[in-house]
């Protein structure tokens, strides 16, 4: 299994970015993804999730109404649309596998990616 | 503030055991979802060292262990090794929140 993720960059209060997380080495479809994030020198927050198909996304409450993750199961990759950036999103962006196929609450993250780093500052 | 609270940091003398514990409440733990554990070495991405409460992926030595009681839940590591060096994160699910949720983290100093 190998996620790489990439997109990450210094953007401007208000302006937006995408991430994108290209996966291998599994059933891409078969999994639900995540992104979780980490600012700098602070602990881990689950960001977002969509279920194998794409069909179901979720989000936590910092973040909805301003990004939107979706995937291209023909192209193994999931993505993370990040409008309205505010600087508290700083940090850095994991994009993390899902055991189950569609979002379980007992669910956790078997694999993660290197990291991009997302840093919003005039 | 993380809904789960870890203690910041513990330490150990290289062979000794610690344990690091995850205090949730009755909208997480408590309400029977389960508890993750991951190890995150310095300047790297965090790995899963423990799920659905106690078990281990495969390559996990057996040192690492994990347990889980009415709202918390507990990873304990023996034979402590300088390796071991990293910081810790516990995750759950929660409802009030309807998400994933983590730890505040627990960094392991060997002494």
């Amino acid at each position: 299994v190998l996620l790489v993720e990439s997109g990450g960059g210094l953007v401007q209060p208000g302006g937006s970015l995408r991430l994108s997380c290209a996966a291998s080495g599994f059933t891409f479809s078969n999994y639900a993804m995540s992104w979780v994030r980490q600012a700098p020198g602070k602990g881990l927050e689950w960001v977002s999730a969509i279920s194998g198909s794409g069909g179901k996304t979720y989000y936590a409450d910092s973040v909805k109404g301003r990004f939107t993750i979706s995937r291209d199961n023909s192209k193994n990759t999931v993505y993370l649309q990040m409008n309205s950036l505010r600087a508290e999103d700083t940090a850095v962006y994991y994009c993390a596998k899902n055991t189950f196929t569609i979002y379980a609450h007992s669910d956790w993250f078997d694999f993660w990616g290197q990291g991009t780093l997302v840093t919003v500052s005039s | 503030q993380s809904v789960l609270t870890q203690p910041p940091s513990v330490s150990g003398a290289p062979g000794q055991r610690v344990t690091i514990s995850c205090t949730g409440s009755s909208s997480n733990i408590g309400a029977g979802y389960d508890v993750h554990w991951y190890q995150q070495l310095p300047g790297t991405a965090p790995t899963l060292l423990i799920y659905g409460n106690s078990n281990r992926p495969s390559g996990v030595p057996d040192r690492f262990s994990g347990s889980k009681s009415d709202t918390s839940a507990s990873l304990a590591i023996t034979g402590l090794q300088a390796d071991n060096e990293a910081d810790y994160y516990c995750q759950s699910y929660d409802t009030s929140l309807s998400g994933w949720v983590f730890g505040g983290g627990t960094k392991l100093t060997v002494l």
